[in-house]
């Protein structure tokens, strides 16, 4: 099955940095590339995705960029604020179901 | 819409007590999925549903049995809990493959049921 796996495990970064999330996949029939965002006793929120015919995409202040031939994706945040602190999950999909990386905790320090 | 939802919210179990979770979704969706929530984990995929009637192991299905009777309605089930059990539970939905949406790829989570088992 689909292996996904993710770095760093924390991340501190000043308000006002970028941060850098990177994951990589073993599976290469995965298709599509979500990143979930999730808030203290919170659900995960998709907060951007992609899918496998696409090198890069942006949406405001974060953007995630697909490397197929490498297997690898990151998730890039720029100009962060403090309501960007949260773990941040990466995700594979292959036929049906996502596998999750084991999540990033990024604190952003005022 | 409510989109997902999880029942319960909160449970406390015994050691060999037996317990469901319901979850159920109002948006049509194909696919069903539980998932678990560790710290340090992630998201782990228990069982999911690609459809009424049918089932299928995740990566950590050992302890849980699932139902997907109707549509909007994915069951959880753990015959005999155990403390190894002990976790935050997530319900998730997804129009599925034959979806025109453009968001047909996207999973939508519930709110999630914390489990502990004493």
């Amino acid at each position: 099955g689909e292996n996904v796996e993710q770095h760093p495990s924390t991340l501190s970064v000043q308000e006002g940095d970028s941060a850098v999330i990177k994951c990589t996949y073993s599976d290469s029939a995965s298709n599509y590339f979500p990143w979930y965002k999730q808030e203290l006793g919170k659900r995960p929120q998709l907060i951007i995705d992609i899918r496998s015919n696409v090198g890069e995409k942006k949406d405001q202040r974060i953007a995630v960029t697909l490397n197929k031939t490498a297997k690898h994706f990151s998730l890039h945040i720029t100009e962060t604020q403090p309501e960007d602190s949260a773990v941040y999950f990466c995700a594979a999909k292959d036929d049906y179901k996502l596998s999750f990386g084991a999540g990033t905790t990024v604190t952003v320090r005022a | 819409n409510a989109g997902v939802t999880q029942t319960p919210k909160f449970r406390v179990l015994k050691t060999g007590q037996s317990m469901t979770l319901l979850c159920a979704q109002d948006m049509n969706h194909e696919y069903m999925y539980w998932y678990r929530q560790d710290p340090g984990m992630g998201l782990r995929l228990i069982h999911y549903s690609v459809g009424e009637g049918t089932t299928a192991k995740g990566e950590v299905p050992d302890g849980y049995n699932v139902s997907r009777l109707k549509k909007q309605n994915f069951l959880l089930g753990l015959e005999s809990a155990a403390p190894s059990q002990t976790s935050v539970y997530f319900c998730a939905s997804n129009p599925g493959a034959g979806a025109i949406s453009s968001s047909y790829n996207e999973q939508f989570f519930g709110p999630g049921t914390r489990l502990t088992v004493l």
